[in-house]
């Protein structure tokens, strides 16, 4: 059981754009900021998005963060089949004093 | 740029010690939190802990009592051991370079830099 709640997956169409969320509380995302991770099939993650809304170098701007409250949403714009992939949130939890993670979800691109 | 490579065996016996090296090319070690991260077959990622450049560490309590990290900064080289590990620590194991702060009361904690991983299996 993961400390982040996604939902398992999403889907949408090439050239569609879809929207992952994670959710979680006071002690993580309520009052730290969320990074996002790309896990492409067979390959290690990569990051996407740090400090809620930031990319790094790199990233194309399809790619977007934002938080509010206690959850976090991840946009991509433009689908390719080349985003077909997992993605995970992460956080840091002051309770656990532990770095956390979502379950991650599964985006197909139909 | 930063590349990070992560090797031991890829076999280990139950209740044995789990040790895992990370070697760090083309960048500095220092001023970075080195984590390590692992992820069970078809399961996501789970924090084990980190090592800062100085030797602070920082372990995820549900692993605390089995984790031991260490650093050597003149090899540029990381270590992780495990002990006392069993089947449910079959994972890909990965050396990840992280960054951890606060900024305005908020803690912002994310890794930029992963290596390809490294599948330990843990059986008899």
């Amino acid at each position: 059981q993961s400390v982040l709640t996604q939902p398992p997956s999403v889907s949408a169409a090439p050239g569609q754009k879809v929207t992952i969320s994670c959710s979680g509380s006071s002690s993580n995302i309520g009052n730290n900021y969320v990074c996002w991770y790309q896990q492409l099939p067979g390959t290690a993650p990569k990051l996407l998005i740090y400090e809620n809304d930031k990319r790094p170098s790199g990233i194309p701007d399809r790619f977007s963060g934002s938080k509010s409250g206690t959850s976090s949403t991840l946009g991509i714009t433009g689908l390719q089949t080349g985003d077909e992939a997992d993605y995970y949130c992460g956080t840091w939890d002051n309770s656990l004093s532990a770095g956390v993670f979502g379950g991650g979800t599964r985006l197909t691109v139909l | 740029q930063v590349q990070l490579q992560e090797s031991g065996p890829g076999l280990v016996k139950p209740s044995e010690t789990l040790s895992l090296t990370c070697t760090v090319s083309g960048d500095s070690i220092s001023r970075f939190h080195w984590n390590w991260i692992r992820q069970p077959p078809g399961k996501g990622l789970e924090w084990i802990g980190y090592i800062y450049s100085s030797g602070g560490t920082h372990y995820n309590p549900s692993l605390k009592s089995r984790v031991t990290m260490s650093v050597d900064t003149s090899n540029k080289k990381l270590s992780l051991k495990l002990s006392s590990v069993t089947p449910a620590d079959t994972a890909m194991y990965y050396c990840a370079r992280g960054s951890l702060g606060a900024t305005g009361g908020s803690y912002y904690f994310y890794m930029d830099v992963w290596g390809k991983g490294t599948t330990v299996t843990v059986s008899s």
